[in-house]
């Protein structure tokens, strides 16, 4: 059984670094076709997706991000963390991390093919 | 970036109607589209993939169809459990961006 959870800071002072933790369980992250992304939910808005990383160590990331995002896997710790430098207010939101398996296609690559299983998520605010 | 517009942003409905969310993407991406479920408060659910597929555990009144660049969601025989903000999302390549949700509402 796939599990996922999130965990980090409730409050993050603007031009912090915000750093958050997706802890997995029921999948190896490496020699296998997955990965995990990670999804922000500001409040009352629709879901935004903002980086993932797969089992190949293949690292994507939304360009709406500023100031050089990181995403990194430990498959010792079975973790997957996300760090946003110089954080904002606009960064306030829920973050989800999510479970893929990624699909191959000879145009486009390698992909997730659905977020198909999601940490219960973990609410964020950047303010003074 | 490949875009979505998903319509309508918001429908009323009674238990027992059957809906259809659309969603448009702004370029062709074959098949790649995946639809989710969010309750309040809950973490999004994925129901349907590539379009089309149901999920393992998704009951057989949500369906999915379209291919390109048109895509909808039906929901047949509405349940109470059914009332939620529902997200299409691409998938067809990075950024893999949502749409901007369709909350179905009770009548």
């Amino acid at each position: 059984q796939i599990t996922l959870r999130e965990s980090g800071p409730t409050l993050v002072k603007p031009t912090q670094t915000l750093t958050l933790t997706c802890t997995f369980s029921g999948f190896p992250l490496e020699d296998s076709e997955e990965g995990v992304a990670w999804i922000r939910q500001s409040p009352g808005k629709a879901l935004e997706w903002l980086a993932l990383i797969d089992s190949n160590d293949d690292r994507r990331y939304s360009a709406s991000l500023r100031s050089g995002p990181t995403i990194i896997k430990d498959t010792s710790r079975q973790q997957v963390v996300l760090r946003l430098p110089n954080a904002d207010p606009v960064d306030t939101g829920t973050y989800y991390c999510a479970h893929f398996v990624r699909i191959y296609n000879y145009v486009t690559g390698y992909n997730p093919r659905a977020f198909d299983i999601w940490g219960q998520g973990t609410m964020v605010t950047v303010s003074s | 970036d490949i875009q979505l517009t998903q319509s309508p942003v918001s429908l009323f409905a009674s238990v027992g109607d059957t809906v259809t969310i659309t969603c448009r993407a702004s370029h062709h991406i074959a098949g790649r589209l995946n639809w989710y479920q969010q309750k309040s408060g809950v973490a999004p659910r994925l129901l349907i993939y590539d379009a089309s597929r149901l999920q393992t555990g998704v009951p057989s009144r949500f369906s999915g169809a379209g291919f390109g660049g048109e895509f909808t969601l039906t929901i047949s025989r509405l349940q109470p459990d059914d009332f939620a903000t529902y997200y299409c999302q691409v998938s067809f390549n990075s950024p893999f961006t949502f749409g901007q949700g369709t909350k179905v509402e009770i009548k």
